[in-house]
């Protein structure tokens, strides 16, 4: 079985301050692994993803993340953040063997202090 | 334009009254999901389907069912419901399998 865990319920940064945001994952094959932000009453929408090859993984809106194995961490982080980047994100594992389910974390409220 | 579209957005309804909502989407896509999202708990599938007429169960299935008889849509349907699925639901697809999947934008259900 895989799961997710999202350090950190709610983060609040400085306009310009480094974003990161935390996710822990287990899994007992390679995963795939996703971020999403959720903008308020919108449905999710994909910022990046790992499933094979480079670790350090690039995404929209200047965000990245880096799948780090040995510390079973996918960790999201943006140099500066933005007003606009407020929203709520989640971290979610895949099991790349069946590739059937997608299992997500309990998410992270992302605010921007100006 | 490529898009999940749940119908409806919105819906307070009571008891044991049978209620559906749709999923359509118009991408070819062979795998399609439902997901309710609670706080505090963040998305938790309820069903899943990687092609039309193959259905399984997600991590939260009881009191749901699904059908998948055409390939672009999946409804979810709730024969009795109970206050417990009051959530807000999403519908997501992809090319297969879980690979980044478009989500609609999410039904509100209330059940009193």
């Amino acid at each position: 079985a895989q799961s997710v865990t999202q350090l950190g319920s709610h983060v609040s940064v400085s306009e310009g301050a480094l974003v990161l945001l935390r996710c822990n994952y287990s899994s007992s094959v390679p995963p795939y692994l996703f971020w999403y932000v959720q903008y308020p009453n919108q449905g999710l929408q994909l910022l990046l993803k790992y499933t094979t090859g480079a670790t350090l993984v690039k995404g929209i809106n200047g965000f990245e993340a880096e799948f780090k194995k040995s510390e079973t961490s996918f960790h999201l982080t943006k140099p500066s953040a933005h007003m606009s980047d407020a929203a709520e994100y989640f971290c979610a594992v895949g099991d790349s063997g069946s590739a059937r389910q997608l299992t997500f974390g309990s998410g992270t409220q992302l605010t921007v202090l100006p | 334009e490529a898009q999940v579209t749940q119908n409806p957005r919105y819906l307070i309804t009571v008891t044991g009254k049978k209620l559906t909502v749709t999923c359509s989407q118009n991408m070819n896509h062979e795998y399609m999901s439902w997901y309710r999202q609670d706080p505090g708990l963040g998305l938790r599938q309820i069903y899943y389907s990687m092609n039309v007429e193959v259905t399984d169960k997600g991590d939260v299935p009881e009191g749901y069912k699904v059908s998948r008889k055409e390939k672009r849509n999946f409804p979810l349907i709730l024969e009795s419901p109970s206050p417990n699925q009051t959530s807000l639901y999403f519908c997501a697809s992809s090319r297969q399998g879980i690979q980044p999947q478009h989500f609609g934008d999410g039904t509100r259900l209330s059940i009193l």
